[in-house]
């Protein structure tokens, strides 16, 4: 079946530094690549999406990079602040909509 | 927040009982999904409904169902509930076609206890 996995499973970055999430999948029909926040409690918010057309998108802090050849897109987060602690996921999309296990992502003061 | 609601927020049953949980879309949104995320795990796709007609399915067993209204809101409904089952549940709504592209609105969830 199709795969898709996340890494670090688990992420400390001191505040003001950066941090990177890499999702790799194996559906070669995949065509929408996004990020989603989820805060303890919270219901998971997308924060940034790249379609197959496009290597890299950019919003503020958050960048997303794809490739479509190796499979695989990553979350950049630069200048980590506080509010930045949550699990993050990927979930591509091709045939089927799968998500990743989820990176937590801890922002140390 | 999106505008996305569900109902209800929290739920206890026992093992054997069948439940339905609702979910109202988005102004303007024709496709809802649902997931099912057990605690410490990410969202598990369950099936997606447009324009009231099942358009998708994961790897969920038959006794997982649900239904979509002309309105476009939806209900879930899981039959012979086992302990398994407790988990949150997301439904997420997008618009278009019904393919794979639209950005999806998740709701809050419902928290399923089963005891």
């Amino acid at each position: 079946g199709e795969n898709v996995e996340q890494h670090p499973s688990t992420l400390s970055v001191q505040e003001g530094d950066s941090a990177v999430i890499k999702c790799t999948y194996s559906d070669s029909a995949s065509n929408y690549f996004p990020w989603y926040k989820q805060e303890l409690g919270k219901r998971p918010q997308l924060i940034i999406d790249i379609r197959s057309n496009v290597g890299e998108k950019k919003d503020q802090r958050i960048a997303v990079t794809l490739n479509k050849t190796a499979k695989h897109f990553s979350l950049h987060i630069t200048e980590t602040q506080p509010e930045d602690s949550a699990v993050y996921f990927c979930a591509p999309r091709g045939d089927k909509i799968i998500f990743g296990k989820g990176t937590r992502l801890h922002i140390l003061p | 927040e999106t505008g996305v609601t569900q109902s209800p927020t929290h739920l206890i049953k026992t093992r054997g009982q069948q439940v339905t949980l609702r979910c109202s879309s988005q102004s303007g949104h024709n496709t809802v999904s649902w997931y099912q995320q057990a605690l410490g795990q990410g969202p598990q796709f369950i099936f997606q409904y447009y324009r009231e007609e099942e358009n998708g399915r994961g790897n969920f067993p038959p006794r997982f169902s649900g239904l979509q209204f002309p309105n476009y809101s939806s209900e879930l409904n899981v039959n012979a509930l086992e302990l398994d089952d407790s988990a949150l549940y997301l439904c997420a709504s997008s618009s278009g076609t019904g393919g794979g592209e639209k950005t999806q609105y998740f709701g809050p969830g419902t928290r399923l206890l089963v005891l």
